[in-house]
């Protein structure tokens, strides 16, 4: 699975928009991008995925960039309850015999009132 | 649906004493985990069953062993606990698709061993 980089910790305001980056420079064509996101003591959370169009659901966007190299996680309007690690994952979709999701430190996200 | 349930939710050990971590879900996955989170650490998976029947080593499997009781159950065994295994047990169980590896988690067992 490719390895991923993103900042130990961001601040965002309230209301406003939060750009969470990742940065994956040796995916593989056929590997996805994957955000979970864990608040503080509970279990992590699926956010989002994809390969490589932009995906939006109700929680959230993802921008790839063309060359698939890094990737944006977009909360629209975070609140308070968005704070949290968020962690941006890659590998292979199906198939295969590893199964494991593999959890780096993620981003800190503190969303400030 | 409750999704995935552990339990105990706490424990407190001493070195040397057994535990089992029970886990299970209602959501008819195939696949079930087990994973570990020391303080400020990512988790790291620790056995996985990829069906009924079948578990499969993970990153950190030592001082442990898991049983598949059936599709619902998954649990992790502690043999003779060490200060080393003190952490947050996370559960999680998915079911793959063509593209979709969404694993759904439960609420975690703390445990201490002291």
């Amino acid at each position: 699975d490719a390895k991923t980089t993103q900042p130990p910790s961001m601040d965002c305001a309230e209301g406003r928009a939060a750009n969470l980056p990742c940065n994956h420079s040796t995916i593989s064509g056929n590997e996805y991008v994957y955000w979970y996101r864990q608040i503080h003591s509970q279990g992590p959370q699926y956010i989002i995925h994809g390969l490589k169009n932009n995906e939006t659901n109700e929680m959230a966007s993802l921008i790839i960039t063309e060359d698939r190299k890094s990737s944006t996680l977009i909360l629209p309007h975070a609140t308070l309850r968005d704070t949290a690690v968020y962690y941006c994952i890659v590998r292979v979709g199906s198939g295969g015999s590893n199964y494991k999701l593999t959890f780096g430190k993620g981003t800190l996200l503190t969303v400030n009132p | 649906n409750a999704g995935v349930t552990q339990t105990p939710k706490f424990q407190v050990l001493k070195t040397g004493q057994s535990m089992t971590l029970q886990c299970a879900q209602d959501m008819n996955h195939n696949s079930m985990y087990w994973y570990r989170q020391d303080p400020g650490m990512g988790l790291r998976l620790i056995y996985y069953s990829a069906s009924e029947g079948t578990t499969d080593k993970g990153e950190v499997p030592n001082g442990y062993n898991v049983s598949r009781l059936n599709k619902r159950e998954f649990s992790l065994r502690l043999e003779s606990a060490a200060p080393s295994q003190t952490s947050v047990y996370f559960c999680a169980s998915s079911e793959e698709g063509r593209e979709l590896y969404e694993q759904y988690f439960g609420p975690g067992t703390r445990l201490t061993v002291t």
